[in-house]
């Protein structure tokens, strides 16, 4: 069964530092997502990507962030200049059209 | 701003019996609601969803019921099994210009089945 695939499974980083999150979305789906869920809170949407462009995105981000699809396959987030409250599992998503979002199994981010 | 709120924060439920899950929306313009299940170390997992023109939708043991008037809806799990214990997001989604999703998550539902 296609699935969405994140690599690091798990980021340890010093403040300050640039981060890049990489997915692999399946491959048929047109619409990428990145989500990212802190420690004990709700799973919150970041910015969605269609077309080779930000479709949408939310309050929290920000300038330090930023997501490139730079060939046909991968979909990335990177943080510019990671603070401690970055801290959280990123996750990917994607979707064939409007419809179910199938997501990766995260990539834990660590700000220390 | 809560506008997806699941108020049970956990829920136990002997194996076999029926495990009802809630969830209330505030934003009235949300054409589309989905149930997540998230297993420990993982990505959440789609399980079922239901569009606004409907009020229910059933897959196998999953029921989703919508009441657009409240603004409410659950998830019937019957009968539950040991291996839906994880934790249960509702989300719901505005399907915006680009036609695709923002899917706004409730704070999820830890569901425990004793066995």
């Amino acid at each position: 069964e296609p699935e969405v695939t994140q690599t690091p499974s798990h980021q340890v980083t010093q403040m300050g530092q640039e981060v890049i999150l990489r997915c692999v979305p399946i491959s048929n789906h047109l619409y990428f997502y990145w989500y990212r869920q802190i420690l004990g809170q709700k799973v919150e949407f970041l910015v969605s990507f269609y077309n080779n462009e930000i479709s949408e995105k939310s309050e929290i981000f920000d300038d330090q962030f930023s997501v490139e699809r730079p060939d046909g396959s991968n979909f990335t987030l990177k943080i510019r200049s990671t603070k401690l409250e970055d801290s959280a599992m990123y996750f990917c998503a994607s979707s064939e059209d409007a419809g179910e979002l199938f997501f990766g199994e995260g990539s834990r981010l660590t700000v220390l | 701003d809560q506008q997806v709120k699941q108020n049970s924060p956990s829920l136990s439920v002997q194996e076999g019996r029926i495990s009802i899950l809630n969830c209330d929306y505030t934003n009235s313009m949300f054409d589309y609601f989905l149930w997540y299940k998230k297993y420990p170390a993982e990505g959440p997992t789609f399980l079922i969803s239901i569009s606004s023109i409907k009020d229910k939708n059933e897959d196998g043991r999953f029921t989703v019921f919508l009441n657009k008037s409240a603004k409410h809806l659950s998830l019937h799990i019957v009968p539950s099994q040991p291996g839906d214990s994880a934790v249960y997001f509702c989300a719901a989604s505005l399907t915006n210009l680009f036609g695709n999703e923002k899917l706004t998550f409730g704070t999820g539902t830890r569901l425990t089945i004793i066995p």
